[in-house]
């Protein structure tokens, strides 16, 4: 079975750029989050979504934002690009989403890495 | 902001000894999971413990949990040149989203 795929892997942008990346999760996993990893900040959650639905969001202004399509794939964008942005950013999947009952193994992808400058 | 933090924050063994790496949290959870990453790479799932667990193994991995110290371990035995990596803990409490501790940098010297 195929793993998480995230296009494209390497992004050079320039501030006030806008930018998209692409995740598709694990065939037949329907859940999709977002994590950004800094050297200062680590790994941070941007968002959740299951079912097309933002179902959990993280402590990130608003441009940042994101999206699920009906075949689970997933895509962020960040508006308004500053250089603090620059990271890795990582696109997890899981076969589901249990509400506050539980959390499921995520399978990560390789990441795209993002430079802004 | 990260729930956990682990320690120590880099651990240098050779070949053959067995490393050790230590995750400590601020919240309740339902489950904990250690994940290694490699060189800015992707994260890889390696174990996961529930709540009401208190031990779980995995090949040469083994993880214990004490909820009411609010903390966790992780124990690679037999290290191996290719156990040289990053290894994070991360706590899951509501949904799937998972609050990362700040990882441990483990070296293994061939």
């Amino acid at each position: 079975k195929a793993g998480v795929t995230q296009t494209p892997r390497y992004l050079i942008k320039t501030r006030g750029q806008q930018v998209t990346l692409s995740c598709s999760p694990i065939s037949g996993h329907r859940s999709v989050s977002w994590y950004q990893q800094t050297p200062g900040q680590g790994l941070q959650f941007l968002f959740e979504y299951f079912s097309e639905t933002q179902r959990n969001k993280g402590n990130f202004p608003g441009r940042f934002s994101g999206r699920q399509f009906s075949n689970s794939r997933s895509e962020m964008n960040v508006s308004t690009l500053e250089l603090g942005d620059s990271a890795l950013y990582l696109c997890a999947s899981s076969f589901t989403y249990r509400g506050p009952v539980s959390t499921d193994t995520q399978y990560f992808g390789p990441g795209t890495r993002l430079t802004v400058l | 902001s990260q729930q956990g933090e682990e320690d120590p924050q880099a651990l240098s063994i050779q070949e053959g000894e067995n490393a050790t790496m230590n995750c400590s949290y601020k919240t309740s959870i339902n489950n904990l999971q250690w994940y290694r990453q490699n060189s800015g790479r992707g994260l890889v799932h390696l174990i996961l413990i529930r709540s009401n667990e208190r031990e779980k193994h995995s090949g040469r991995l083994r993880v214990t949990l004490d909820t009411s110290k609010k903390s966790s371990s992780l124990l690679i035995t037999a290290s191996r040149a290719a156990d040289t990596a990053s290894y994070f803990c991360a706590t899951g409490a509501a949904g799937n989203k998972l609050t990362f501790g700040g990882g441990t940098r483990v070296l293994v010297k061939p």
